[in-house]
């Protein structure tokens, strides 16, 4: 079985600081893990994803996460969020030997303040 | 690439009509589809798999009669939501993946359809 969580409704941040939204997951083998990015009346766009090697993955509009096994995590950082930035985020997660469906998080609502 | 088109992109309509949603992947094929629905501020709930040439997949409380899955060609899947009532409105979403055999792909989402049922 695989699951993920986003222990946060809402993250709320000052524009230029950096921002963190965060993911634990759970899965019985390898996870692939992936993060899209919803605009208020528009589909998910993909943001970035984990499948193997180097722990930090760059992603599209200045994202990136870091994939740390020994915690599950797979947190979505920016090093200076603009107001642009504010949208929901969405976690996901597939078992590599599991269902090619994959399983989503609640998602998390990033707002950025001027 | 792999852009997925999604129509129409706002539907309002009477209690008692049918309305049918496209999504089409417009420059890759897609065996299998996916239906999502989405309520206010709210995660995807997915509702059906949709798999070219056969019957879609619903997920369990999700009715197939109330929701009819087509999916006719490699290219086009539609959802037509039958004698829609109020409760019935809602976002909803459909993706898809060039290689969805490849667990380790990203599913590519249209721009989904906001349902409003009068």
């Amino acid at each position: 079985a695989q699951s993920v969580a986003q222990p946060e409704d809402q993250v709320n941040v000052a524009e230029g600081n950096p921002l963190t939204v965060k993911c634990t997951y759970s899965v019985s083998g390898n996870p692939y893990l992936f993060w899209y990015v919803q605009y208020p009346n528009r589909g998910l766009q993909f943001l970035l994803k984990y499948i193997t090697g180097d722990n930090l993955v760059k992603g599209s509009y200045g994202f990136e996460a870091e994939f740390n096994k020994s915690q599950t995590s797979f947190h979505l950082k920016k090093p200076s969020a603009l107001v642009s930035d504010s949208a929901l985020y969405f976690c996901a997660v597939r078992d590599e030997g599991g269902s090619y469906i994959p399983t989503f998080g609640r998602g998390t609502s990033l707002i950025v303040h001027p | 690439g792999a852009v997925v088109s999604q129509h129409p992109s706002w539907v309002i309509c009477k209690s008692g009509t049918s309305v049918k949603i496209e999504c089409r992947s417009l420059d890759f094929q897609a065996t299998t589809m996916f239906w999502y629905r989405q309520f206010p501020k709210q995660s995807l709930m997915l509702m059906a798999t949709s798999n070219e040439g056969s019957k879609a997949t619903y997920e369990q409380g999700v009715e197939k009669d109330k929701f009819l899955i087509n999916h006719a060609s490699l290219t086009l899947s539609t959802l037509t939501v039958t004698s829609a009532h109020p409760e019935d409105s809602s976002f909803y979403i459909c993706s898809a993946s060039p290689e969805v055999g490849l667990s380790n792909q990203p599913q590519h989402f249209g721009d989904g359809t906001r349902l409003s049922i009068l």
